[in-house]
């Protein structure tokens, strides 16, 4: 069945570090996928998309590119802050619209 | 606009009890789903719903229920309730399944 596997944490970085969190997919079809970013205490706020091989999503410095050929959708920030500590999840969207997430990256910055 | 909305907040219950979580999704969302979200895990697809259909199942037994109603809100029901139960319900709401999910803040279940 469908599954999205993460890089394990936590994940420790000093501020205005580079930022790096792995994600890999198997799907059958071709899914949408997403980066998910969770607050301490808080639910779930979609960070950026892409829906189609090859699409970037992009919002608030993230970055992640769709890759058929390795089924990847790593996430990237040039240079993390200590507002970026927080839980963030991979997940694909198959073809009917069922959710798979990822078990989570938990990222701290230390200034 | 207002975001997803779950009530209650937090909720602890025994072994062996019964509770019902409730959802109301985004304005004008026709598509609600539902996750449980065991502490340091990612969340576990329970069910969605489109339309007031059940369009998709996840691996739970059968004490877990749902339903959406006309208004498109919906209610997670789970029967016997069991200690493995404790986790964060989450709640999505999107346009149509299968588009951008957007989540409440969750019910915090403890059962004792």
């Amino acid at each position: 069945g469908d599954s999205v596997t993460q890089m394990e944490g936590p994940v420790t970085l000093s501020e205005e570090a580079f930022l790096t969190i792995n994600c890999t997919y198997t799907a059958t079809g071709y899914p949408s996928l997403f980066w998910y970013v969770q607050y301490p205490g808080e639910g779930l706020q979609l960070l950026l998309k892409a829906t189609k091989a090859d699409d970037k999503g992009s919002n608030k410095g993230f970055e992640a590119t769709y890759r058929k050929e390795t089924t990847s959708f790593h996430l990237e920030k040039g240079s993390v802050q200590v507002s970026d500590s927080a839980a963030y999840f991979c997940a694909l969207s198959d073809h009917i619209g069922q959710f798979y997430f990822g078990t989570g990256t938990s990222l701290t910055v230390i200034p | 606009d207002a975001g997803v909305t779950q009530s209650p907040t937090h909720l602890i219950k025994t072994r062996g009890q019964q509770v019902t979580l409730r959802c109301s999704p985004i304005s004008g969302h026709k598509s609600v789903s539902w996750y449980q979200q065991v502490l340091g895990q990612g969340p576990q697809f329970i069910f969605q719903y489109y339309e007031k259909e059940e369009r998709g199942r996840g691996n739970f037994p059968d004490r877990f229920s749902a339903r959406q109603f006309p208004n498109y809100s919906s209610e997670l029901n789970v029967n016997a309730l069991l200690l493995g139960d404790s986790a964060l319900y989450l709640c999505a709401s999107s346009l149509v399944a299968g588009n951008e999910q957007f989540f409440g803040p969750g019910t915090r279940l403890t059962v004792l």
